[in-house]
């Protein structure tokens, strides 16, 4: 069936160092994933995305990495800072679903100072 | 830039009463999209619209009615509220460029309890 789960619920890091937070996929038809970032009480914040035709793409100290053969995505934070704080959700939008993204369940990454 | 906003952003109602959350968006996106948020459940998609007077339903569909007379509105009704529709509510909105879906960008969510 069509989801995207998360391998780990929650992740906890030390300031500075760097977090990958995983996320995989069933639907080979997917072809647009985005991460997003939600604070508590706030509603989810676009950190970054990718095509299906990229493997690799970077933005300010975050990098997604998409391997299409296992169907997984992850987020890399580079020196991840207490601001970082928050529930990660990775989803994917299947191409001929009209715009419709499928979430994963999040995973809570907490930054320890 | 005002982007998307939502109102209420908490609304505590009966149950059987009607409730109408309003969603507006200020970049003339084609796509709105209604979710819900529960604990344990994530993310679940309620009704979507690809445009003015479009809507189709989403994963959880039952007991909500959507409209869309206008590009940049989407209010979402309770018909008869229900305690297990008590949940965060959450709006957001995407273009479709290019033969390509873009990125939905959300509200900051409309917090509903319901007696």
């Amino acid at each position: 069936g069509e989801s995207v789960g998360l391998h780990l619920p929650t992740l906890s890091v030390q300031e500075g160092d760097n977090s990958i937070i995983n996320c995989a996929y069933s639907n080979s038809a997917s072809d647009y994933f985005i991460w997003y970032k939600q604070e508590s009480g706030k509603g989810p914040q676009f950190i970054i995305d990718i095509r299906s035709n990229m493997d690799k793409r970077q933005g300010q100290r975050v990098t997604v990495l998409l391997n299409k053969t296992v169907k997984h995505l992850s987020l890399q934070i580079a020196a991840t800072q207490p601001g970082d704080s928050a529930v990660y959700f990775c989803a994917e939008n299947i191409g001929n679903q009209g715009g419709k993204l499928i979430f994963g369940q999040g995973t809570e990454l907490s930054v320890k100072p | 830039d005002a982007g998307i906003t939502q109102s209420p952003r908490y609304k505590i109602t009966e149950t059987g009463r009607q409730v109408t959350l309003m969603c507006h968006q200020t970049w003339s996106h084609s796509y709105m999209f209604w979710y819900r948020q529960d604990l344990g459940h994530g993310l679940r998609l309620i009704y979507y619209s690809a445009a003015a007077d479009i809507t189709d339903k989403g994963e959880v569909p039952d007991g909500y009615v959507v409209s869309r007379s206008k590009t940049e509105n989407f209010p979402l009704t309770l018909e008869s509220a229900t305690r297990s529709q008590t949940s965060v509510y959450f709006c957001a909105s995407s273009e479709f460029l290019a033969g390509a879906q873009e990125t939905q960008y959300f509200g900051p969510g409309t917090r509903l309890l319901v007696l």
